[in-house]
C-alpha cells in the first residue's frame, strides 16, 4: 500500500531550465510534506517542506506547491544546475514520529 | 557540530549471523528513527525511539529485528539470523526534542549498507 507515490522514476532537464518533480499521496490526514535530496552512498538531505495549511513554500531556487484537493505536491527547481542531479524523495508525515517516503525520482541536469 | 553518525558504513554477514548497526544522533537530539531502503525503493520507516524508550515500532519486522537507544551510547539496530532479504541500506535519522504541534526536521546519517551472503 504505497501512500506516497512518485510516478516518474527519472527526469532529464537541460541546465538553466525548470525541473518539476511530482508526488501524489492518498492519505488526507498527512499534515506535513517534505522533499529530500539524495546522492549515491549518502543519506537523504532535507531540501524544503510545506505544512498542509499552506499551498506554496519557496526557498531560493526551490519551490514546493501543495494541492490538497488533488492530493498532489510538486517541487520546482529553477534554474536547474548540474549539481542538482540526484534522487529526490517526496515524504509525508502523518504525525511527528515517522516519515513516509515515495520511491524517488532521479533527476539529471545536463549542460 | 557533527551530523548523525552511523557505523559501520558497510557490513557483510553470512546467512544466520547477527548484524549490529550503530547510530549516534546529532548533539542535542533526543529522538532517533531507523529506516530501511531496499534496492530501487524508497525509505521505509522501521522504528522511532527516545532515550530508553521505543515510541513506535510499527515498521519493524516481528521477528529477528530489535532496536534500542540506551541512556548512554548510540542507538543500536540488531538483526539476528540474517537472511539474504535483509540486504539493504539502513538509515538512521535524529531530531531535536519534540515541541507539541511543531514538526521537527529529521536529519539523516550516511547509512549502513548491509550485504548478506
Amino acid at each position: 500500500d504505497q501512500q506516497v507515490k512518485q510516478n516518474s522514476p527519472s527526469l532529464s532537464v537541460q541546465e538553466g531550465r525548470i525541473s518539476i518533480l511530482n508526488c501524489d499521496y492518498t492519505n488526507s490526514m498527512f499534515d506535513y510534506f517534505l522533499w529530500y535530496k539524495k546522492y549515491p552512498a549518502e543519506g537523504p538531505t532535507f531540501l524544503i517542506s510545506i505544512s498542509s495549511i499552506k499551498d506554496k513554500n519557496e526557498d531560493g531556487r526551490f519551490t514546493v506547491f501543495l494541492n490538497k484537493s488533488a492530493k498532489h505536491l510538486s517541487l520546482h527547481i529553477v534554474p536547474s544546475q548540474p549539481g542538482d542531479s540526484a534522487v529526490y524523495f517526496c515524504a509525508a508525515s502523518p504525525d511527528t514520529d515517522k516519515l513516509i517516503f515515495g520511491t524517488g525520482t532521479r533527476l539529471q541536469v545536463f549542460p | 557540530n557533527a551530523g548523525v553518525m552511523q557505523n559501520p558504513r558497510h557490513l557483510v554477514r553470512r546467512r544466520g549471523q547477527e548484524a549490529r548497526l550503530r547510530c549516534s544522533p546529532m548533539k542535542g537530539h533526543s529522538h532517533v528513527y531507523w529506516y530501511r531502503q531496499l534496492p530501487e525503493e524508497g525509505l521505509k520507516f522501521m522504528v522511532y525511539l527516545q532515550k530508553e524508550n521505543i515510541i513506535d515500532e510499527s515498521g519493524m519486522p516481528k521477528e529477528r529485528f530489535s532496536a534500542e537507544f540506551p541512556k548512554e551510547g548510540p542507538s543500536i539496530l540488531r538483526i539476528q539470523q540474517v537472511v539474504r532479504g535483509d540486504s539493504a541500506a539502513y538509515f538512521c535519522a535524529s531530531s531535536p526534542l519534540e515541541v507539541s504541534g511543531v514538526y521537527n526536521e529529521q536529519f539523516f546519517g550516511p547509512g549502513t549498507r548491509l550485504t548478506v551472503l
